[in-house]
């Protein structure tokens, strides 16, 4: 069964830059991948950032990137202010169809 | 503007069905993917289906496979998860998310409507 890891929490200074990651319990995450990010804040359906690796979705402010870095993909959020206080998620695309999320990492910005 | 609005959801006992619907809007329904994918409050998001365009090619995660069915009526703008032998393991938020096109991306999602398993 394929794991997608994710760094469980994150913290992050206002106006700081925060990278996470997410990767595979084996072997490395590629563009075929096709990596998906998505915030959800709390009590609010999730919000895709990210999908194809680096696309933003429609209206996600540039400060959102996404990247391969080394063997996994990386949302890196440049700036941080309070509001990208939630939850990310990444969810990744497997041969065979399917697709799997990581667990998540909670995001802090103190 | 795109609206997905899922309907269905409710309490059910171990063994029983149900029938969730979503509703798209505000794009041409049929040309995208179209998934579902669900939420155990406070926990993590789990991918459980999605249906191409056509309607034709379907793929399931293994924990669902056998017993849900996703279906959509592009004439009538929906997709449809069809839950058999619903376990406790089932409860869930169950939020349906618009895809791609040609790839299946995870891109806009509703609101959700929960399912509740349980005696």
């Amino acid at each position: 069964q394929t794991v997608v890891t994710q760094e469980p929490s994150f913290s992050v200074s206002p106006g700081g830059t925060v990278t996470l990651t997410c990767g595979l319990s084996s072997g490395s995450v590629s563009t075929r991948n096709y990596p998906n990010w998505c915030q959800q804040i709390s009590g609010q359906s999730p919000r895709t950032l990210i999908y194809n690796t680096n696309t933003r979705a429609s209206g996600v402010p540039d400060r959102f990137s996404g990247s391969i870095l080394g063997n996994k993909a990386a949302l890196t959020i440049t700036g941080a202010q309070a509001d990208d206080e939630s939850d990310y998620f990444c969810a990744l695309y497997m041969r065979g169809g399917t697709w799997v999320f990581g667990g998540g990492t909670k995001l802090t910005v103190l | 503007e795109v609206q997905l609005v899922e309907s269905g959801g409710g309490l059910v006992q171990p063994g029983g069905s149900l029938r969730l619907s979503c509703a798209g809007s505000g794009f041409i329904f049929s040309d995208y993917w179209m998934h579902w994918v669900r939420q155990v409050p406070g926990e993590g998001l789990v991918w459980v289906a999605r249906v191409k365009g056509d309607g034709i090619e379907v793929n399931y995660d293994d924990s669902v496979k056998g017993r849900f069915t996703i279906s959509r009526d592009n004439a009538r703008n929906t997709v449809d998860l069809q839950m058999n032998s619903l376990r406790v393991d089932d409860t869930a938020v169950y939020f349906c998310v618009k895809g791609g096109t040609t790839y299946s991306y995870l891109l806009e999602w509703g609101q959700g409507t929960l399912v509740a398993v349980s005696s």
